[in-house]
């Protein structure tokens, strides 16, 4: 049964930094690109990162683009989001994504079930 | 940017009726687009990739039609569990993938 399960999330203030994790199981987690996707309160989704099989190509929305390092460790099998400098419009529940395809990033057919992340002084 | 939109917002259907959402691409995506299905509190789940093809264990009752730009998502017979939120997204250009806005069925 493949499993995401993400952790990390919580109150922050502005500017400052959040780690968030994705424990996932049931599928060889090095043979698939993984993504980060967001929801903010009572909004639609937006997505914000994605990360290639291997680890050697990433992606980011411009929203986030140098401020969100997206990683993985496969001998983990954890992906990780670096989110530095947050701001209030970063307030949103955060979903790790196993992509259908693999190798290439396409849609999603496996979801965690979410981490809320608060921007807030 | 592709920019996906949505219609309508909100569509009110009666339990047994058909709904028919609509998906518009602001440029042509060919087949690359999922469908996802949103109920409160939950993860989006997968219901349609490669605008047709439903994903494993979705009942028949939800198709997926179109290519280019103009895409649609049937449900044939609305069943009690399926009043949720509904998205598409493209993956045929990115950075970045896009999301629609939403389509809300709600309980006639």
């Amino acid at each position: 049964e493949v499993q995401l399960l993400e952790s990390g999330g919580g109150l922050v203030q502005p500017g400052g930094s959040l780690r968030l994790s994705c424990a996932v199981s049931g599928f060889i987690f090095n043979t698939y690109a993984m993504s980060w996707v967001r929801q903010a309160p009572g909004k639609g989704l937006e997505w914000v990162s994605a990360i290639s099989s291997s680890g050697a190509s990433t992606y980011y929305a411009d929203s986030v683009k140098g401020r969100f390092t997206i990683s993985r460790d496969d001998s983990k099998n954890t992906l990780y989001l670096q989110m530095n400098s947050l701001r209030a419009e970063d307030t949103a529940i955060y979903y790790c994504a196993k992509d259908g395809r693999g190798n290439y990033i396409s849609y999603f057919d496996y979801w965690g079930q979410g981490t809320l992340v608060t921007v807030s002084s | 940017e592709v920019v996906m939109t949505q219609s309508p917002a909100t569509l009110s259907v009666s339990p047994g009726e058909r709904a028919t959402l609509s998906c518009r691409a602001s440029q042509s995506i060919s087949s690359n687009l999922a469908w996802y299905q949103q109920k409160p509190g939950q993860a989006p789940r997968l219901l349609i990739y490669s605008a047709s093809t439903r994903a494993t264990g979705i009942p028949a009752r939800f198709s997926g039609s179109g290519s280019g730009t103009e895409f649609t998502l049937t449900i044939s017979s609305l069943q009690s569990e399926d009043f949720a939120v509904y998205y598409c997204q493209q993956s045929n250009k990115w950075p970045p993938l896009t999301f629609g806005g939403g389509t809300k069925v709600e309980i006639k």
